[in-house]
């Protein structure tokens, strides 16, 4: 079982609407939580990290995490095509101290 | 940008020939990353490095070693190149792995292909 689980979409929303990714996590005991975003062919690029419960933001963007129910998600407010991208949520292992990657979420923004 | 820089960006190779991976930084970060990016698989780590001559294994590291005796650079190499290595590459650098300083910053990417 992957420990960091990511619909891989696509995920489809209009210019100006809010898109919402979402990200579950197996690892109990993880404590930092990232977001990339990755335009093809390219690199991953960091958004956001997280480490305590509740919300953060960062202009359009809002990440929240739920630790109780091992939940990460990103928020992105008023979308734009330049938007469209995969975007990665990692979570660091408790046991190793690595990164665990999940698969990434198409995002399309369209006119 | 993070000063993190990969060579060559893009190589064709034959099935059984070594192959070196070349990873650079000008930050002065102590971990050094290298991951592999397949479709449906997402980033996997293959090894990395905590410091000078200190390298570990990752999750994917069969077939591959790596090497870092400066700072700055961190070598990957396929000893005998398969069909599997085919992927892209991405090496990776953070100050620490502490939170609060341990965000990976991510280089261009080298796209391999064995053949």
């Amino acid at each position: 079982q992957k420990e960091v689980e990511q619909n891989s979409g696509p995920l489809s929303v209009p210019e100006g609407a809010i898109a919402s990714l979402n990200c579950t996590y197996s690892d109990r005991g993880s404590q930092s939580f990232f977001w990339y975003r990755q335009y093809s062919g390219k690199s991953p690029e960091l958004i956001m990290s997280i480490y305590s419960n509740g919300d953060k933001e960062d202009g359009r963007f809002t990440a929240q995490l739920n630790k109780a129910s091992q939940y990460v998600s990103l928020l992105i407010r008023d979308s734009q095509p330049s938007d469209s991208a995969t975007y990665l949520c990692a979570g660091r292992s408790y046991n190793t101290d690595k990164l665990i990657f999940g698969t990434g979420t198409r995002l399309q923004v369209f006119p | 940008d993070a000063g993190i820089t990969q060579s060559p960006r893009h190589k064709v190779t034959e099935t059984g020939t070594p192959v070196t991976l070349r990873c650079h930084q000008t930050e002065n970060h102590r971990y050094m990353y290298w991951y592999r990016q397949d479709p449906g698989h997402g980033l996997r780590l293959i090894h990395y490095s905590y410091g000078v001559k200190d390298t570990d294994k990752g999750e994917v590291s069969d077939g591959y070693s790596v090497s870092r005796s400066k700072t700055e650079d961190f070598l990957l190499t396929l000893e005998s190149a398969t069909s599997s290595q085919t992927s892209v590459y991405f090496c990776a650098i953070s100050e620490s792995e502490r939170a609060s300083t341990d965000t990976q910053y991510f280089g261009p990417g080298t796209r391999l292909t064995v053949l």
